[in-house]
Formats: structure tokens, sequence, C-alpha cells
């Protein structure tokens, strides 16, 4: 079974402030994690995802993460706040190669604001 | 078109009434699912659809849920005597074979009245 925990379900940054948004997982196989990104009535968009190898992952809109095994941890990073990042976060996990289940498990969200 | 497609957007119903909500996943994609997006409850997962097998229906909240998919593309998200708790934003989710990614729809925003 996988659970993911979110600390944090509102965040508010400085544009140009470091944007850093937490994320715990617990997993019972090897997971697979995703970071998603959902703008205000639209569906949810991949911004990166971890399954082997390098931990440190980028993604788009310049947005990375860093897969650590022994915190649990999925910790999504952006160096420099932008408007344009206000939306709502949301973690994910599921169960990697080793493991059956397909579905994604998802954190309650973390909602991002960027002030001017 | 190139992505997951939901429709309708928006439905509105009376408490006690059937709704369908249809979900078009990518062309070729095998795998498909459905979650359900609340204010209560965060996003949940309700079914997996993978190619010719048995759906997992682990994640249906009761049995007034049901979903099929027809001929391994089109799905159809079936609530039967809706009541006001399945208010939601339903999300369609598909995946190609192989891959992990999942792709999701702009969903459909059930309101029971």
């Amino acid at each position: 079974a996988q659970s993911v925990t979110q600390l944090g379900s509102h965040v508010s940054v400085s544009e140009g402030a470091l944007v850093l948004l937490r994320c715990n997982y617990s997993s019972s196989v090897p997971p697979y994690l995703f970071w998603y990104v959902q703008y205000p009535n639209q569906g949810l968009q991949l911004l990166l995802k971890y399954t082997t190898g390098a931990t440190l992952v980028k993604g788009i809109n310049g947005f990375e993460a860093e897969f650590k095994k022994s915190e649990t941890s999925f910790h999504l990073t952006k160096p420099s706040a932008h408007m344009s990042d206000a939306a709502e976060y949301f973690c994910a996990v599921r169960a990697g190669a080793s493991g059956s289940a397909r579905q994604l498990t998802f954190g309650s969200g973390t909602q991002l604001t960027v002030l001017p | 078109g190139a992505g997951v497609s939901q429709s309708p957007s928006n439905k509105v119903t009376e408490k006690g009434k059937d709704v369908e909500l249809r979900c078009d996943p990518i062309s070729g994609h095998t795998a498909l699912y459905w979650y359900r997006q609340s204010l209560g409850q965060g996003l949940e997962f309700l079914i997996y659809f993978q190619g010719n097998s048995a759906p997992d229906k682990s994640g249906l909240p009761s049995d007034r849920f049901s979903a099929e998919r027809t001929g391994g593309s089109v799905s159809t998200l079936t609530i039967q005597r809706t009541q006001q708790e399945d208010s939601a934003v339903y999300l369609c989710a598909s995946s190609a074979a192989g891959y992990n990614e999942q792709f999701f729809g702009p969903g459909t925003r059930l309101t029971v009245l």
C-alpha cells in the first residue's frame, strides 16, 4: 500500500524567491513518484517523475525534485518563483515495477501563491 | 485529438437520477483510469482498465458506481441514484503500455442538487 503526505496546504512565496513544496511518502514496495500541477478548472499536468536511476529529476518550467529514500521524501523545488507558477501542486506515488498496482495515490495538494 | 477528452465538462443533476460520464483516452493507450476529486476527500482512485484484463474496481465507493470500457478505447462511468456526496470533479487518465506517465483529461464537474 502507498500513501502521501504533503506538508502545508497553502504556501506563499514572493516572486523570484525559492519554491519548496514538501512531500513524504510511504510505500511497501519501491515507489515511482510524481509531481502534478493543476491550474484552475483544468486537469492535472505532469511536472516530473522519478522511477529509477538518478535521484535528482528535472521537470518542466524549471522545477526539480530529489528522491531521498532514507527520508522517504520527494520535495519539489524551483530556484525562482514566477507569477505563472501559482497553482495547486499534487505529489503522487504508485507501486514501481515490483508492485502490481498501477493507480496513483495522491497527496492532499499544496496551493502555491506567488506574491508580486 | 492529441489528449484525453471528457464529456460533458459540466453536469448538473437531481438527487436520485442516474448519470453517465464519458472518457476518450489518447489513441493507442491501453490503460485507462478514473479518479474523483472532491473538497472533502481530495483525489481518489476509482477504477483502472488495462487492455482486456478484468478491471481493478477496488476504488469504487459503492455499488451505485460502475464503469465499462468498450473496444479497449472509450470508457463510461455510470453513477446510479446520485447522492449529494457524489458531487465532485471526475477525472479520467490514460497511459501507454509499459509507460508509467498518466495523461489526464480536463474532468467532468458533477453537481448533484
